[in-house]
């Protein structure tokens, strides 16, 4: 089973480039939801989205952009990339009913703004 | 608004020692409860979880946890620790009024020879 699928892996941006961190789950989960890991602050959530069609934010939502179009996916946009965005990002996803079931994660994006 | 603090950032044990992870949290609803770990270079995964019912949650690779509601507490308990168990520790909450799952900054536990 492939679980939650991130791509990619690892990234370098320069400052005011965009790019799009994709996500997508094959347990036919409706919950997903997206955080950063720094050190020191854990993980901190960005946006999730509680089915197709419904997005919110979360902790730390400036800079950035997600739609759920359908529901395996479930992509990031970063418009205009800034240094402070260097993190490592998780996007998660659960079964219906997302606060009160496991968060199933995936491996991880690096990303680098120089 | 949900909030978690993991009051140690850092906890150093021998092993075969017991360790206990401190978790509390601040909420003006009834709460969710989450313990994740973290492997170096891998995501999160869930170690155990309090919904409602019996205050003493028992988990994988023999850890438990308490709910005290009057402590606002969640604590993280093993009797005896692994070298295996060295990884990130995350303590999160929820509640039923929004779809919000937040974190705490994590603990990382050290396993000492």
């Amino acid at each position: 089973n492939a679980g939650v699928t991130q791509t990619p892996k690892f990234q370098v941006l320069k400052t005011g480039q965009s790019m799009t961190l994709q996500c997508a789950q094959d347990m036919n989960h409706e919950y997903m939801s997206w955080y950063r890991q720094d050190p020191g602050m854990g993980l901190r959530l960005i946006h999730y989205s509680v089915g197709a069609g419904i997005t919110d934010q979360g902790e730390v939502p400036n800079g950035y952009n997600v739609s759920r179009s359908t529901t395996e996916d479930f992509p990031l946009r970063l418009l205009s990339a800034a240094p402070s965005q260097t993190s490592v990002y998780f996007c998660a996803s659960s079964q219906s009913g997302g606060v009160t079931g496991e968060l199933f994660f995936g491996e991880g994006s690096r990303l680098t703004v120089l | 608004a949900q909030s978690v603090t993991q009051l140690d950032s850092q906890v150093p044990v021998f092993e075969e020692a017991p360790v206990e992870l401190r978790c509390n949290y601040s909420s003006s609803v009834s709460v969710y409860l989450f313990w994740y770990v973290q492997y170096p270079n891998q995501g999160l995964q869930l170690l155990l979880k309090y919904l409602s019912g019996s205050t003493l949650v028992k988990g994988i690779n023999g850890f438990e946890a308490e709910f005290n509601k009057s402590q606002t507490s969640f604590h993280l308990r093993k009797p005896s620790v692994h070298i295996s168990d060295t990884a990130e520790y995350f303590c999160a909450v929820s509640t039923n009024r929004d779809d919000k799952i937040i974190f705490g900054k994590g603990t990382r536990l050290h396993i000492l020879p």
